[in-house]
């Protein structure tokens, strides 16, 4: 069965420090990939998603994020992070005809 | 923008209650989804549907109903409502295979 597996619960960096959210996943055929944020008590908004193409994919927000076929990665990336982005980030993989699944999520905590 | 609106942000209900969760979408998408959010494991799909009175189990669809009598709208139906289903619930749509989900603002349900 397909699985997505993002192995940090919880990450704390500094303000202006860079990011990089992991996630691998597995999956048999060319997969759908997205990063999901969601703020505290908030549904979940897209950052970025890969189809085909360029591995190097933009997001909002200055979110990249870089697709690795030979380490079945997807790997989320921001060069400076801002308070504002403390929030917990979501990776998912497109399944079979509609479903998404979800890994277990990330939460990210900014110093100041 | 598409939207997707979920009826409550916030429900109590005692437990052996029924509880009906809603959730509407606006821009004429075939795919609606509920999803269950709990903390360390993500978010796991109950049910999801792919077109007007058509529905599909997910991984948890045990204690869950859903109905799809319309094309905009998709309801959760907790037919005995039980403490372990306290939880927040999120429902999603998409209007393809190739297409990123977009999100309510979720339901957090408790139940007592």
């Amino acid at each position: 069965a397909q699985s997505v597996t993002q192995p940090d619960i919880h990450i704390t960096v500094s303000e202006g420090a860079s990011l990089e959210l992991r996630c691998n996943y597995s999956y048999g055929a060319t997969p759908y990939l997205f990063w999901y944020v969601q703020s505290p008590g908030q549904g979940l908004q897209l950052l970025l998603k890969y189809f085909s193409g360029d591995t190097l994919v933009q997001g909002i927000k200055g979110f990249e994020a870089e697709f690795k076929r030979s380490q079945s990665s997807f790997n989320l990336r921001k060069p400076s992070v801002h308070w504002s982005d403390a929030a917990e980030y979501f990776c998912a993989v497109g399944q079979g005809a509609q479903k998404l699944v979800f890994g277990q999520g990330t939460r990210l905590t900014i110093n100041p | 923008d598409v939207k997707v609106t979920q009826s409550s942000r916030y429900l109590v209900k005692r437990t052996g209650e029924k509880v009906f969760l809603e959730c509407v979408q606006d821009m004429d998408h075939e795919n609606m989804f509920w999803y269950r959010q709990d903390p360390g494991l993500g978010l796991r799909l109950i049910y999801f549907s792919y077109d007007v009175k058509m529905k599909e189990k997910g991984d948890i669809p045990e204690g869950y109903s859903v109905s799809r009598e319309k094309k905009e709208r998709f309801s959760l139906i907790l037919e005995s409502a039980s403490t372990n289903q306290t939880s927040m619930y999120l429902c999603a749509s998409k209007l393809g295979r190739v297409t990123e989900a977009f999100f309510g603002q979720g339901t957090r349900l408790t139940v007592v």
